[in-house]
């Protein structure tokens, strides 16, 4: 158990690229959670996982961003034609029957 | 959107001195958990109280909650330089639904 893992650490993008970040749960965690943290404020949430199942989107994921969890293991977040409004950290953390939450170390996106 | 706010935004103290933060929130919880954060890292869970539950302890740590009044405070006692960090407060609805995170208390502790 190597707690959650993110990938990369941090991407520059130009602005209308497509970017794509993993995130790697701990493993037998059954819950899977994507949230965005901007500077000076606290995480927010965008989409939420129970094994493969998206089970809830917030309405800051746009049509752009689509995240997935194939095999209820690893997720992907995609965000197609970056905007500068997208550059954030991008923050994974799962959990397992319990209700505390255990966080990667983020991605963090610059789009220039 | 943000369920918590967290005051004070910024809070900076001495070595030994001891830290309070508190969080307020806006619908019914099932729980509230408060989080720190270190500069460009992930978030560590610290301590979780319940709905029915007043106040709870863990090491340095003591929270207290008040359900009527829709708050929390986060007590550091005893504070170390490494306790300096960002702590969030974040409220569970309870319906296997997600975490609703507060703004943080930005906590500066020197020597």
């Amino acid at each position: 158990d190597t707690g959650v893992s993110q990938d990369p650490r941090h991407k520059i993008t130009k602005r209308g690229q497509n970017v794509t970040f993993r995130c790697d749960p701990i493993s037998e965690h059954n819950r899977l959670y994507w949230y965005r943290q901007t500077l000076g404020q606290g995480p927010e949430f965008l989409t939420y996982f129970q094994n493969e199942a998206q089970l809830e989107k917030s309405r800051l994921l746009s049509d752009r961003f689509s995240a997935e969890r194939p095999k209820g293991s690893f997720s992907t977040l995609e965000i197609q034609r970056t905007e500068q409004g997208d550059s954030a950290m991008y923050l994974c953390a799962s959990s397992f029957q319990e209700e505390k939450l255990f966080f990667g170390s983020g991605t963090q996106l610059s789009v220039l | 959107s943000q369920q918590g706010e967290e005051d004070p935004q910024a809070l900076s103290i001495q070595e030994g001195e001891n830290a309070t933060m508190n969080c307020s929130y806006k619908t019914s919880i099932n729980n509230l958990q408060w989080y720190r954060q270190n500069s460009g890292r992930g978030l560590v869970h610290l301590i979780l109280i319940r709905s029915n539950e007043r106040e709870k302890h863990s090491g340095r740590l003591r929270v207290t909650l008040d359900t009527s009044k829709k708050s929390s405070s986060l007590l550091i006692t005893a504070s170390r330089a490494a306790d300096t960090a960002s702590y969030f407060c974040a409220t569970d609805p309870g319906t296997a639904s997600k975490l609703t995170f507060g703004t943080g208390t930005r906590l500066q502790v020197t020597l």
